[in-house]
C-alpha cells in the first residue's frame, strides 16, 4: 500500500491568512494526488485533482503543487467557510486507493 | 448533475451481512468506476473497493475476503456487501464516482451503519 502522511495534523489560522497543508506518500506517485474539503457533518468535496487541477466551481483561492511523493495544499486568504477537515487521497496505484489520515483546520 | 444515494440497514447485528445499495441518478452508470468509502465515527476515509459497469471490481486488500460490490445497469445501481461485520465495521458508508480525472468527483450523503446486538 501507498502510506500517506499529512502535516499538520491539526493548526489554527485566521480569515484571511495563507496555509499550507502537506501530503507525503512513501512511494512516486507522479502527480496522481487528490485534495478533499470535509466540513463537520458533511460528504468529502473534490477541491483539487491531479495535484494542481482545480475541480470545476472551486474557488481560485485553492491551489496544489508538488511531484514525486511532495505535495502541498495552499490556501490563500482563508474566508470563514474554509475551516474544514482536508484530505489528500493517491490515485496512482490500486488497490488500494488510500487517504492521508486529514488535516483539521480550525480558526485561532 | 449526477447524484448519488445510498440506502439499507442502519444497523446490522455481529457476524451478518451488511448490504447497502447506491443509486445513481442524473447520468449513466456506464464507463465510470463506482467506489464504496467509509468513515468510521471520528476518523478518516477508507477506500473499499470499486466495480467498473462490466462489473469487474477491486478491492481493499485488508477486506477483501469479506466484501462484494456488483452493478445492475438496468437500475443504474451498485451494491455493497460486507460478510462478518463486528464492531469496527460501525462507520458512515458512502458510494462516490470515480470520474475522468481518477478522483472520486460525487458523492453520496453518506449512511450510517452501526454493528451492534
Amino acid at each position: 500500500d501507498i502510506q500517506m502522511t499529512q502535516s499538520p495534523s491539526s493548526l489554527s489560522a485566521s480569515v484571511g491568512d495563507r496555509v499550507t497543508i502537506t501530503c507525503r506518500t512513501s512511494h512516486i506517485i507522479s502527480r496522481y494526488l487528490n485534495w478533499y474539503q470535509q466540513k463537520p457533518g458533511e460528504v468529502p468535496k473534490l477541491l483539487i485533482y491531479d495535484t494542481s487541477k482545480l475541480q470545476s466551481g472551486v474557488p481560485s483561492r485553492f491551489s496544489g503543487s508538488g511531484s514525486g511523493t511532495d505535495f502541498t495544499l495552499t490556501i490563500s486568504g482563508l474566508q470563514p467557510e474554509d475551516f474544514a477537515t482536508y484530505y489528500c487521497q493517491q490515485s496512482y496505484s490500486v488497490p488500494p486507493y488510500t487517504f492521508g489520515q486529514g488535516t483539521k483546520l480550525d480558526i485561532k | 448533475q449526477v447524484q448519488l444515494q445510498e440506502s439499507g440497514p442502519g444497523l446490522v447485528k455481529p457476524s451478518e451481512t451488511l448490504s447497502l445499495t447506491c443509486t445513481v441518478s442524473g447520468g449513466s452508470i456506464s464507463n465510470y468506476y463506482w467506489n464504496w468509502i467509509r468513515q468510521p465515527p471520528g476518523k478518516g476515509l477508507e477506500w473499499i473497493g470499486y466495480v467498473y459497469d462490466s462489473g469487474s471490481t477491486i478491492y481493499n486488500p485488508s477486506l477483501k475476503s469479506r466484501v462484494t460490490i456488483s452493478v445492475d445497469k438496468s437500475t443504474n445501481q451498485f451494491s455493497l456487501n460486507l460478510s462478518s461485520v463486528t464492531a469496527a465495521d460501525t462507520a458512515v458508508y458512502y458510494c462516490a464516482r470515480r470520474g475522468r480525472s481518477n478522483a472520486f468527483d460525487f458523492w453520496g450523503q453518506g449512511t450510517m451503519v452501526t454493528v451492534s446486538s
